[in-house]
């Protein structure tokens, strides 16, 4: 079955930087695009980035382009989230999830939490 | 960037209630629409694609409709399972794939 298991959150200062990834089973990972989406306490979901399938595309929301990069090693069944320039707003929990055949995300993480705080 | 209006932002109904809450699109985004569900403390769950397709597993009191700009989600028959929160979310193009700001259906 498709399972998507993020890892990598914790509490950072304002203005360091941190890594998630998304480790991927069940499917044929190099075959689908991959998204990051997050949900700061008690608000809505963010969509924050996605990467195409073979990685030859990638599109950020405004909020974090210049900061984050997304990436992905299709060898290691694997979506990666480069935080840099972290800030206190960036305090969310981040999910990954593939983007299926027709657009939606058919499949989510079960999330990891992000805190930026001095 | 497209922006996803959805409403109301809280819904109060009961067991039974037929429920129907509303999202609008900035600009035209065709069919190109999802509705995911979410409960507190869990991941989103998707519901609805393209405008009115039903997701596998998703029961059949759930639905869809709309195009362009102005989409509906419809609950059937409100069951106790279905207290959560609803969110629109658009796929269209390279725009950055906006959610609605979310609807969150209380029990009355």
């Amino acid at each position: 079955q498709v399972q998507l298991v993020e890892s990598g959150g914790g509490v950072v200062q304002p203005g360091r930087s941190l890594r998630l990834s998304c480790a991927a089973s069940g499917f044929t990972f190099n075959t689908y695009g991959m998204h990051w989406v997050r949900q700061a306490p008690g608000k809505g979901l963010e969509w924050v980035a996605v990467i195409w399938y073979d990685g030859s595309n990638k599109y950020y929301a405004d909020s974090v382009k210049g900061r984050f990069t997304i990436s992905r090693d299709n060898g290691k069944n694997t979506v990666y989230l480069q935080m840099n320039s972290l800030r206190a707003e960036d305090t969310a929990m981040y999910y990954c999830a593939r983007e299926n055949s027709v657009g939606p995300l058919d499949y989510w993480g079960q999330g990891t939490p992000v805190t930026v705080s001095s | 960037d497209i922006q996803m209006t959805q409403s109301p932002s809280t819904l109060s109904a009961s067991v039974g209630d037929r429920v129907t809450i509303t999202c609008r699109a900035s600009q035209s985004i065709s069919r190109r629409l999802a509705w995911y569900q979410q409960k507190p403390g869990k991941a989103p769950k998707l519901l609805i694609y393209k405008a009115s397709s039903l997701e596998s597993g998703v029961p059949s009191r759930f639905s869809g409709s709309g195009s362009g700009t102005e989409f509906t989600l419809t609950i059937s028959s409100l069951q106790p399972d279905d207290f959560a929160t609803y969110y629109c979310q658009h796929y269209y193009g390279y725009s950055p794939w906006t959610f609605g700001q979310g609807t969150k259906v209380e029990i009355k």
